[in-house]
């Protein structure tokens, strides 16, 4: 699978954009990119996902270059609550979907 | 709401115990996994399961093993515990869907964890 690079910790104001990048310069075509959290002491949480195109829900949106080589999430409005670990995760899916998490980014939201 | 149990959040066993974790998901997903997780190491694949009875080494099975008798229900058995195995173990679920280019999984619904401690 290929990996991602991630930044080790990100900080932002409360109420304001909080964009989060990854790199994954070797995806191949039929990878997707995936995005979860981890609040402390709780099970990841699964945010959102994508191959091509740009995807919004309503937690974020994730912005995927051109080239697929890196990727952005977006939290529109920040609150304290988002303070957490943030994974980008690349995964070809299949029936299993198997997922390699990283160490993800710590994200901040500070009042 | 799609809802993973896990039988406890915190644990303490005893070296060489036999120690069971048991999982349950209520939504029929087909896909079962644990992890463990520890500090600077990420999450890693324990072993996961595709179907009732089915189930496939991930990326660090040895010392575990799995049980899947029922579809909702994954269990990870520590054969004998030892203090290496102090972690959080994470349960997941994710379920299966047919297309036209063949059945993908997409999303994984986590538990809650257990924090196992062996001494």
């Amino acid at each position: 699978d290929a990996k991602t690079t991630q930044p080790t910790s990100m900080d932002c104001a409360e109420g304001r954009a909080a964009n989060l990048p990854c790199n994954h310069s070797t995806i191949s075509g039929n990878e997707y990119v995936y995005w979860y959290r981890q609040i402390h002491s709780q099970g990841p949480q699964y945010i959102i996902h994508g191959l091509k195109n740009n995807e919004t829900n309503e937690m974020a949106s994730l912005i995927i270059t051109e080239d697929r080589k890196s990727s952005t999430l977006i939290l529109p409005h920040a609150t304290l609550r988002d303070t957490a670990v943030y994974y980008c995760i690349v995964s070809g899916g299949g029936a299993t979907n198997k997922l390699i998490f990283g160490t993800g980014t710590l994200l901040a939201v500070q009042p | 709401d799609v809802k993973v149990t896990q039988s406890s959040r915190y644990l303490v066993k005893r070296t060489g115990e036999k120690v069971f974790l048991e999982c349950v998901q209520d939504m029929d997903h087909e896909n079962m996994f644990w992890y463990r997780q520890d500090p600077g190491l990420g999450l890693r694949l324990i072993y996961f399961s595709y179907d009732v009875k089915m189930k496939e080494k991930g990326d660090i099975p040895e010392g575990y093993s799995v049980s899947r008798e029922k579809k909702e229900r994954f269990s990870l058995i520590l054969e004998s515990a030892s203090t290496n195995q102090t972690s959080m173990y994470l349960c997941a679920s994710s379920p299966v869907i047919g297309l036209a280019g063949g059945y993908r999984s997409y999303e994984q619904y986590f538990g809650p964890g257990t924090r196992l401690t062996v001494t």
